[in-house]
């Protein structure tokens, strides 16, 4: 079985521009996270969605980022204008999120991002 | 959720058991202990949970204390390809939970 596929895998964009990261969750999974890891701040947690409903984006930075979930398997995370801060790997993972509790996550391989 | 401590580095020969130990004092009797990796440029991977009893997978060994407050993480005949970071996460078992990942330890394994 195909793991959780990202795209793209590298993108390289300049300051202001629009950027759209894509995830594809493991077929069956249907709970869907959003990281993003810099050398500074490690591994956060951006927004978490279980069937199709964002359940907690505490971690989104700020207007500039949003994210959806238009259908059960696929999700996009977009950055709007994009900010030279925003430079990181975006990892995208999915889970069975069985009810009760914490359920193993399964992680995208991640989209480097450089924003110049 | 209760705080992890990690050793921010250890090494390890190759063929040669990694321990890598892992404090969490503050841990609550309904949070379980996880343990993540990640190899350099990809994404983290599972790797085995516990509550209190020692559980084996065909990845490793965990073995937790009887008051819980810390673990180890046990690779067996460690290889090249377990150089990676590892994370150990305190996680509940209802509701949503977050996982929060600290800085890990950096495994390094040499030949």
């Amino acid at each position: 079985d195909a793991g959780v596929i990202q795209s793209p895998r590298h993108e390289v964009t300049e300051m202001g521009q629009e950027v759209t990261l894509r995830c594809k969750l493991i077929s069956g999974h249907n709970s869907l996270f959003w990281y993003r890891q810099t050398m500074m701040r490690g591994l956060e947690l951006l927004i978490y969605f279980n069937n199709n409903v964002p359940i907690d984006d505490s971690g989104m930075p700020e207007d500039r980022f949003s994210a959806k979930m238009p259908n059960a398997s696929f999700s996009t995370l977009k950055i709007q204008p994009s900010e030279p801060r925003d430079s990181a790997v975006y990892f995208c993972a999915s889970s069975l999120g069985l009810a009760g509790g914490y359920n193993e996550q399964f992680f995208g391989p991640g989209t480097r991002l450089t924003v110049l | 959720d209760a705080k992890t401590t990690q050793p921010p580095s250890m090494d390890c020969a190759e063929g040669r058991a990694a321990n890598l130990p892992c404090n969490h004092s503050t841990i609550s009797g309904n949070e379980y202990v996880y343990w993540y990796r990640q190899i350099h440029s990809q994404g983290p991977q599972y790797i085995i949970h516990g509550l209190k009893n020692n559980e084996t997978n065909e990845m490793a060994s965990l073995i937790i204390t009887e008051d819980r407050k810390s673990s180890t993480l046990i690779l067996p005949h460690a290889t090249l390809r377990d150089t990676a970071v590892y994370y150990c996460i305190v996680i509940g078992n209802t509701g949503f939970q977050k996982l929060v990942f600290g800085t890990g330890t950096r495994l390094l394994v040499s030949p």
